[in-house]
């Protein structure tokens, strides 16, 4: 079956980067985009970026040019989302899910910035 | 960018009843391209209709969608008591956008 397998929850001081990995399984990786969304707390759905495993391509959001990196590692069908830079305001659940649009979802990873 | 904006923000209904979610857009773009998802407290989002009319693996007919060019919308035909979650809409073109969500919620 379908899994998408996320990293688990980190805590960063503002001004640091983090990177959350997607473990894909139960079909093949380079056959689907990654989607990359994330919910603060108690907020709505942000579209993230994606990438296609396949070539390498990615597209992010306006918002996070220049501030989010996306990679995948076709060896071990695993995505990653690196964001740098952090604030308070990127406090919030990343999900990783497949395809466009996703039909499977990852559990989720919560990033807490925090001094 | 394409900005969704759904309305009511909180729909009041009982079990039975019929439910119509709006999902209106900035501007125009194909239905082919336009998707709902369902959300539950502390769930990742789950994907319910797609393009024109698909339903994902294991959605029920009681869901469907209709619209076109900016205005869209999602019906729960006879509101089950599974169905008292969080809508989202989106587009998933090459730059997607989501909805800000509407409550389905238990009167």
């Amino acid at each position: 079956q379908v899994q998408l397998v996320q990293s688990g929850a980190e805590v960063k001081k503002p001004g640091a980067s983090v990177k959350v990995s997607c473990k894909a399984s139960g079909y093949t990786f380079t056959a689907y985009y990654i989607y990359w969304v994330r919910q603060a707390p108690g907020q709505g759905l942000e579209w993230v970026g994606w990438i296609n495993p396949s070539s390498g391509d990615t597209n992010s959001a306006q918002k996070f040019q220049g501030r989010v990196t996306l990679t995948s590692d076709t060896s071990i069908s695993t995505a990653y989302m690196e964001m740098s830079r952090l604030t308070s305001d990127d406090t919030a659940v990343y999900y990783c899910a497949r395809d466009r649009p996703p039909d499977y979802w990852g559990q989720g990873s919560l990033v807490t910035v925090s001094s | 960018e394409i900005v969704l904006t759904q309305s009511p923000g909180t729909l009041s209904l009982s079990p039975g009843e019929r439910a119509t979610l709006s999902c209106r857009a900035s501007q125009s773009f194909g239905s082919s391209y336009l998707a709902w998802y369902q959300q539950k407290p502390g769930q990742a989002p789950r994907l319910l209709i797609y393009g024109a009319s698909i339903r994902a693996t294991g959605i029920p007919d009681r869901f469907s969608v209709s619209g076109s060019g900016t205005d869209f919308t999602l019906t729960i035909s006879r509101l089950e008591p599974e169905d008292f979650a969080v809508y989202y809409c989106q587009q998933f073109g090459w730059s997607p956008t989501f909805g800000q969500g509407t409550k389905v919620e238990i009167k």
